[in-house]
């Protein structure tokens, strides 16, 4: 069973650029969710996606988007990027719309500068 | 929004005894889960828990979902030094995963 990686590892991006993040999920699960964990602090939920669709959404603006595809692989999309962006990246994965365990990966460390 | 209280904030501790921290909320959460994350990686999921009052074991690892519904527990006994880490409480009131984390407990042991 391959559990949930993402790419790329580290990323250096300068104020105002886009990037995008990578996430495949754990074998077996459907539903993706990312997160944002600041330095020092606990990760945040931006959004969710279950079958292709958001399925929820947190406190974050319209700049940070995403996809999921067919085969249940995710990307985080940020526009515009701003000092505050940089941070560590957390994608999680589970089993259904109402999947109760969330497995992380490895994140992605993102530095704006 | 919601948030979580956890506590305390960090710890400071001689290998083989015992940790207690704890985490509140202001709101009910319907499912809470106990999270280890080590430098440089994502968090591992530790327990979940589903019904008040539950307690659940994993190891030297013991959680509990508060009766209120509004805290939860986690107990690691006779601490060794691979339990060193920051330890995350995570809610759900949604009944759909989107998770609220708590601040985090850094452990450090002292062999």
């Amino acid at each position: 069973e391959t559990g949930v990686t993402q790419s790329p590892t580290h990323l250096i991006k300068t104020r105002g650029q886009q990037v995008t993040l990578r996430c495949s999920s754990q074998s077996g699960h459907n539903t993706v969710s990312w997160y944002q964990q600041a330095l020092g602090q606990g990760p945040q939920f931006i959004f969710q996606y279950y079958r292709e669709e958001e399925n929820g959404r947190g406190n974050f603006p319209p700049r940070f988007s995403g996809l999921q595809f067919p085969n249940y692989s995710s990307e985080l999309n940020v526009n515009a990027l701003e000092l505050d962006d940089s941070a560590l990246y957390l994608c999680a994965s589970s089993q259904g719309q109402g999947g109760r365990e969330q497995y992380f990966g490895p994140g992605t460390r993102l530095t704006v500068t | 929004g919601q948030q979580l209280n956890q506590s305390p904030q960090s710890m400071f501790i001689q290998e083989g005894e015992d940790v207690s921290m704890n985490c509140t909320s202001s709101s009910i959460f319907n499912t809470w889960l106990w999270y280890k994350q080590e430098p440089g990686e994502g968090p591992v999921l530790l327990i979940a828990l589903y019904k008040a009052g539950e307690l659940t074991s994993n190891g030297r690892l013991t959680a509990q979902f508060g009766i209120t519904r509004k805290d939860s527990f986690l107990n690691i006994s006779a601490s060794i030094p691979s339990d060193v880490g920051i330890y995350f409480c995570a809610g759900d009131s949604q009944g759909a995963q989107k998770l609220v984390f708590g601040q985090g407990t850094r452990l450090t042991i002292n062999p």
